[in-house]
């Protein structure tokens, strides 16, 4: 079975400035792919970034970057130079690689981004 | 648009009624998936098809619920006898073989 843990429900961060949000996992799968997506208030579900379990590099897209660690099962978001329409809630996903790629999502994280 | 669009945005409905929803997702994409998410948390999986061939169901999908996915285009999602603990965001989402989930806007279902 799969986990995703999102410890912070809310998070506030000043515009321009760079923030983290915190996701943890756990999975038995030996291979697998870590997803964040972001849902503003319109209710929509936005892709940002994906990272695969065997890729060596953190990925990265425009402001968005994860910081993957592995042997602590972490896989973070951060954002870089916060903009006032990044206040969304954030939310960590996974599946596996072995077919079923079903995701798993946490709770999410509220990011309010302040003038 | 070329997205993934669901339909209707929003239903109401009273217990015990039957209701449907669609969805369709990116024309080349040969994988569908329904998820269900309640107000605070996050989204949770429910079924996907892979073409026309439904390869998986939640434990969540009871049998009132039932998915098709005719011809391997769009897909409907039928709930029957709701219940007031249906109320919820209906989302479909869709990718091409293992590539990413694209979302559609949701289907939000109210049961009075």
């Amino acid at each position: 079975a799969q986990k995703i843990t999102q410890t912070q429900p809310g998070m506030f961060v000043q515009e321009k400035e760079a923030v983290t949000l915190d996701c943890t996992y756990d999975t038995s799968d030996p291979s697998y792919g870590l997803f964040w997506y972001k849902q503003p208030s319109s209710g929509e579900m936005i892709f940002l970034i994906y990272q695969g379990s065997y890729d060596q590099q953190n990925a990265t897209e425009g402001r968005y970057s994860l910081n993957f660690q592995k042997a602590r099962k972490s896989a973070n978001l951060v954002i870089s130079a916060s903009q006032l329409g990044d206040s969304a809630m954030y939310f960590c996903a996974m599946s596996s690689d072995t077919g079923r790629r079903a995701l798993t999502f946490g709770s999410g994280t509220r990011l309010q981004v302040q003038p | 648009d070329t997205g993934v669009s669901q339909d209707p945005r929003h239903k109401i409905t009273k217990r015990g009624q039957n209701v449907t929803f669609r969805c369709d997702p990116i024309s080349e994409h040969n994988r569908l998936y329904w998820y269900r998410q309640t107000l605070g948390q996050g989204p949770e999986f429910l079924t996907y098809f892979q073409n026309e061939a439904q390869l998986e169901k939640s434990r969540l999908l009871s049998d009132r619920f039932s998915a098709e996915r005719p011809k391997g285009s769009f897909s409907t999602l039928e709930i029957q006898r709701t219940e007031q603990g249906d109320s919820a965001m209906y989302l479909c989402a869709s990718s091409l073989d293992l590539g990413e989930q694209y979302f559609g806007p949701g289907t939000r279902l109210t049961v009075t």
